[in-house]
């Protein structure tokens, strides 16, 4: 069963240019969440999408911005790109709620290593 | 709001010995609690979680883990490392399902150092 994917593994952008992101979640997951981990600052919670809609978002300004597609990928857009949005965004996956195979971990991608100069 | 504290951002052992990763949380309700390993330059691997029953939860590699409601701790043990284990390790938090509190809640991650 293929795990959680991230695309592109690497992204150099510079200073207000535009940065997408994309994940597709494990087969029958219908909820994404997207992490960032910027260095030294831990992992940061960004997005929640479920069934195609924002759930919830993480204290972080709305050039930070995504969505669910039908086929529960899902994509990270952020404009106006500044230095300090360098970082790894992490996306992961879970099974729908409610269901007995969710016990509650999420499952992660590899990560998308965002460099903006 | 629910949160997750670790306290040591390093934590040195030598290979062979026991090691022990600390993590105290604050949620309400019941709380559910994951441990998740990082490798460099790599995603977040699940290692294990309590949600209810056995104090004492086994995880992969040799790892476990005890639930302690009156110290609201979570900490990570293993009774030989090894210098694989080597990594950055994350206690991880939610609250019970449903809303805004369906989300993970990680704390700032401790990196273990196996010395051989």
């Amino acid at each position: 069963e293929a795990g959680v994917t991230q695309s592109p593994t690497h992204l150099i952008k510079t200073r207000g240019q535009q940065a997408t992101l994309r994940c597709s979640p494990i087969s029958g997951h219908t909820s994404v969440y997207w992490y960032q981990q910027a260095l030294g600052l831990g992992l940061q919670f960004l997005l929640w999408y479920d069934e195609g809609e924002e759930r919830n978002r993480g204290n972080f300004p709305p050039r930070f911005s995504g969505r669910q597609f039908p086929n529960y990928s899902s994509e990270l857009n952020v404009n106006a790109l500044e230095l300090e949005d360098s970082a790894l965004y992490l996306c992961a996956s879970s099974s729908p709620e409610g269901l007995a195979v969710n016990t509650g971990e999420l499952f992660f991608g590899e990560g998308s290593r965002l460099t903006v100069l | 709001a629910q949160s997750v504290a670790q306290p040591e951002d390093q934590v040195n052992v030598a290979e062979g010995n026991p090691l022990t990763v600390k993590c105290t949380y604050s949620v309400s309700g019941n709380p559910y609690l994951f441990w998740y390993v990082q490798y460099p330059n790599r995603g977040l691997q699940f290692l294990l979680k309590y949600i209810t029953g056995d104090n004492l939860v086994k995880g992969s590699y040799g790892f476990e883990a005890e639930f302690n409601k009156s110290q609201t701790s979570f900490h990570l043990k293993k009774p030989s490392a090894l210098v694989s284990d080597s990594a950055l390790y994350f206690c991880a938090v939610r609250g019970p399902y449903g809303g805004a509190t369906n989300k993970l809640i990680f704390g700032t991650g401790t990196l273990l150092a196996v010395q051989p």
